[in-house]
């Protein structure tokens, strides 16, 4: 079975600082992989994508792909509250069909 | 445009009815996902659609089915409704499965079965 597989947190960090939210996936055949935050109550909303090995950078966002060690992460700068959320990883495993497998979400704490 | 619309956005159900939950986009987008979320849970990919008349199952169809009569509508039909089916109903569009295509999400559907 495909998995996306997050920790579920809470990841508190203060106001400021750099929040690092990991995820790793079970398919190392395994295309594009997105970020999408979700607010209590609310559906997702997709933040950034990436397919290729390295960082994409989206202003106070960093997306990092690491292919060979099956891992995504997802970098915050400058955290507000307003950041506050669960961050949802999901992962395109088969091309053919090309819907995302999300993984359970970190839940994200920033504390003013 | 309103994006992707559903309805209703609350039901309580009891055991053993059926209900339909509505999408409906219009963006004219190929591809339509429903997901379910349970508390705490990421998404699961119930049923989706890559075209009117062309469905699919994800990864837990079971009691539930789908149809795709036009290019806007994907409703999911419950039948004979199961506490298991008590979650969070999210409806999805988008234009193409190219890398990075964005998924538009539906506001949701809470579902209560007792």
């Amino acid at each position: 079975q495909k998995e996306v597989e997050q920790n579920s947190g809470p990841l508190s960090v203060p106001e400021g600082a750099i929040a690092s939210l990991n995820c790793t996936y079970s398919d190392r055949g395994s295309q594009s992989f997105f970020w999408y935050r979700q607010y209590s109550g609310k559906s997702p909303e997709l933040i950034m994508f990436i397919y290729s090995n390295g960082d994409k950078e989206d202003g106070r966002f960093t997306a990092q792909l690491n292919k060979a060690s099956q891992y995504v992460s997802l970098l915050i700068r400058d955290s507000q509250p307003s950041d506050s959320a669960t961050y949802l990883c999901a992962v395109n495993f088969d091309t053919g069909r090309r819907a995302l497998t999300f993984g359970s979400g970190t839940r994200l704490q920033v504390q003013p | 445009n309103a994006g992707v619309t559903q309805t209703p956005k609350f039901r309580i159900l009891k055991i053993g009815q059926s209900m339909t939950l509505q999408c409906a986009q219009d963006m004219n987008h190929n591809y339509m996902y429903w997901y379910r979320q349970d508390p705490g849970m990421g998404l699961k990919l119930i049923y989706y659609s890559v075209g009117a008349g062309i469905t699919d199952k994800g990864e837990v169809p079971n009691g539930y089915n789908v149809s795709r009569s036009t290019t806007e509508d994907f409703p999911l039909r419950l039948e004979l409704a199961a506490p298991s089916q008590t979650s969070v109903y999210f409806c999805a569009s988008s234009y193409s499965q190219g890398m990075g295509e964005k998924l538009f999400f539906g506001s949701g559907t809470q579902l209560s079965v007792l």
